[in-house]
């Protein structure tokens, strides 16, 4: 079956504007994640969804990042007023369930840049 | 403060070798440890997990072992194959807020043919 998929692969934006980032979850998964990862570094948790709430979003570095998943399914993380530093692979993983075995399925990443 | 802490930062293997790679925890809550593999351009990848009520978990050539008082466990790759090179993670999470886990900064290894 198919995985999870984040599109775009790859964004390049200017300093100052808006992206949508968007990820599409394993069928049936009700759990889905957002992670930061910088150059050099792990995952940096930045939000997790149970069904369509926002569960934690304690990782949000700022009010310029916010996240969605209004049917319980795609998810689209949005950042405003874009800064260089914003410049990482955004990562997107499900599970089954937020059990603490459930395991975690990545995509491959949006792979922002930030000129 | 980075609550888990990984090392080495890279290491180079010969075929056939072991591989080790340790974590260290601070917070106590933690109780699901979890390894995951990545190759490039690729998301990480389940290996491997361990829950503190155990000392050591194997599948394969992987196994955890994991000492609670010292708050720190490992990842040994047996039979090292040039395959495994591929950066590894360990990550922490607690059963209180499962879907948020904490990871390390990552070990590339290079195992040499």
């Amino acid at each position: 079956g198919a995985g999870v998929s984040q599109t775009p692969s790859n964004k390049v934006t200017e300093k100052g504007k808006y992206v949508e980032l968007r990820c599409d979850p394993i069928s049936g998964h009700t759990a889905l994640y957002w992670y930061r990862q910088s150059l050099g570094q792990g995952p940096e948790f930045l939000i997790y969804f149970q069904g369509t709430g926002a569960a934690d979003d304690s990782g949000l570095p700022n009010d310029r990042f916010f996240a969605v998943r209004p049917e319980g399914s795609v998810s689209t993380l949005k950042i405003q007023r874009t800064e260089r530093g914003d410049s990482a692979v955004y990562l997107c993983a499900s599970s089954p369930s937020t059990h603490i075995t459930s395991e975690q399925f990545f995509g491959p990443g949006t792979r922002l840049t930030v000129l | 403060q980075q609550q888990v802490k990984q090392s080495p930062q890279s290491l180079i293997v010969q075929k056939g070798g072991i591989s080790i790679i340790n974590c260290a925890y601070e917070n106590t809550a933690f109780d699901y440890f979890p390894w995951y593999q990545q190759f490039p351009g690729k998301g990480p990848a389940l290996l491997i997990a361990i829950r503190p009520d155990v000392s050591e978990k194997k599948e394969g050539r992987f196994t955890i072992s994991f000492n609670k008082s010292a708050k720190q466990f490992s990842l040994h790759i047996m039979d090292s194959q040039p395959g495994d090179s591929a950066t590894y993670f360990c990550a922490a999470s607690k059963a209180t807020n499962a879907g948020k886990s904490t990871f390390g900064d990552g070990t590339t290894l290079t195992v040499k043919p």
